[in-house]
């Protein structure tokens, strides 16, 4: 069965340091998704992407973040300067713009900011 | 902005008991979805709904959309200790199409 794969499953990073994460969404598929789950807390909405450019995005989502699909399959959230608070599980989730809507999410790759 | 309110936070269950929980929101939601996290993992979708007051079963799984629109349960009958886990709700708010998720239930089911 198709899945969303992420790597790395875990990176340690310093804080103010740049960190892309990186993602492969399930290949039909049209658009795509990031969000972040801070430890013991609910899964929060990050940015959607549709068609090459953002389509969404959350207040948490600021300058500091960018997203890229810099080719047919690889999805990508960059993080310029990190900061201890960016420390959370970061998923990616893709959907294939049916009607069912229904987004598939990736393992996560957990990021801890030191 | 638009929330979902999930409960029980936690349930500590012996296993063949039944299970049920439920998210409410005070705006309408269009599809509601419940996802199961095990630890170290992402959400698998476990159903979704699309139509007010539709019931849907997956296996011992049963969940229902609100005819309001604004709420949602699912119901785990006879559980199993690989029933354990944290279950979410998650829906689009009118419009969107970022997932608004609850805050998720533990469950905790002892053989």
């Amino acid at each position: 069965e198709p899945e969303v794969t992420q790597t790395p499953s875990h990176q340690v990073t310093q804080m103010g340091q740049e960190v892309i994460l990186r993602c492969v969404p399930i290949s039909n598929h049209l658009y795509f998704y990031w969000y972040r789950q801070i430890l013991g807390q609910k899964v929060e909405f990050l940015v959607s992407f549709y068609n090459n450019e953002i389509s969404e995005k959350s207040e948490i989502f600021d300058d500091q973040f960018s997203v890229e699909r810099p080719d047919g399959s690889n999805f990508t959230l960059k993080i310029r300067s990190t900061k201890l608070e960016d420390s959370a599980m970061y998923f990616c989730a893709s959907m294939n713009g049916n009607s069912k809507n229904i987004q598939y999410f990736g393992a996560g790759t957990r990021l801890s900011v030191l | 902005g638009q929330q979902l309110n999930q409960s029980p936070q936690s349930m500590f269950i012996q296993e063949g008991e039944d299970v049920s929980m439920n998210c409410t929101s005070s705006s309408i939601f269009n599809t509601w979805l419940w996802y199961k996290q095990d630890p170290g993992e992402g959400p698998v979708l476990l159903i979704a709904l699309y139509k007010a007051g539709e019931l849907t079963s997956n296996g011992r799984l049963t969940a229902q959309f609100g005819i309001t629109r604004k709420d949602s349960f699912l119901n785990i009958s006879a559980s199993i200790p690989s029933d354990v886990g944290i279950y979410f709700c998650a829906g689009y708010p009118g419009g969107s199409e970022k997932l608004v998720f609850g805050k998720g239930t533990k469950l905790t089911v002892n053989p």
